[in-house]
């Protein structure tokens, strides 16, 4: 089956600092990326969609400036925490939707630690 | 995408059918029915899905009723690694959005 890749899978950084997150799509091209933000015990919150080659889509109530997201080639998308504060702390997870189907492939998520 | 509605939790015994039910009962004609699980710590898992008719892959079985308004997923044959979160999701686009889903325990 197809296969999404996170890195990191974990990341611990200082409140102030960014910390960049990529999703890669290892045996399909993707078109489009989705990027979600898990709580503890919460359902996945869709943040935003990803096209290549334009801006992302952002859901409501989820700050572009703060979550930068970048899809820059066909396999691989890119979400940047910039400022982070703890109240980011959470499981960030990305999926992808090969070009032209509805089937969704998801990663296997990073855990973001703000100190 | 139209709302979904499943119990938030349900127990099965190892070896069992696990039958776990879904109420979509505002689906639209083009939407499908899709189902994930998710396992501690991991990304979702992507189970199958179906439009009207009753669907059977390797890992489930998909039963919708004929008015489109419900759906149960069925394990076959539940075993202590189908324990997860199960999330139903209706949708005609490829942004899958979560509900709260139902925490499925299999009990030796």
């Amino acid at each position: 089956g197809a296969v999404v890749s996170q890195h990191p899978s974990r990341v611990i950084c200082k409140s102030g600092t960014s910390v960049k997150i990529e999703c890669r799509s290892l045996d399909f091209q993707a078109t489009t990326m989705f990027w979600y933000r898990q709580f503890p015990k919460k359902s996945l919150m869709l943040m935003a969609t990803s096209n290549e080659g334009s801006k992302a889509t952002y859901e409501q109530g989820v700050e572009k400036d703060k979550f930068l997201i970048n899809h820059a080639s066909l396999t691989l998308s890119t979400l940047t925490v910039t400022s982070a504060h703890p109240e980011d702390s959470s499981f960030y997870i990305c999926s992808a939707s090969p070009t032209r189907s509805y089937e969704q492939y998801f990663g296997p998520g990073t855990r973001l630690t703000v100190t | 995408d139209a709302k979904t509605t499943q119990p938030p939790s349900m127990d099965c015994a190892e070896g069992r059918a696990a039958n776990l039910p879904c109420n979509h009962s505002t689906i639209s004609g083009n939407e499908y029915v899709y189902w994930y699980r998710q396992i501690h710590s991991q990304g979702p898992q992507y189970i199958i899905h179906g439009l009207k008719n009753n669907e059977t892959n390797e890992m489930a079985s998909l039963i919708i009723t004929e008015d489109r308004k419900s759906s149960t997923l069925i394990l076959p044959h539940a075993t202590l690694r189908d324990t997860a979160v199960y999330y139903c999701i209706a949708t005609n686009n490829n942004d899958m959005r979560f509900g709260a889903g139902t925490r499925l325990t299999v009990k030796p």
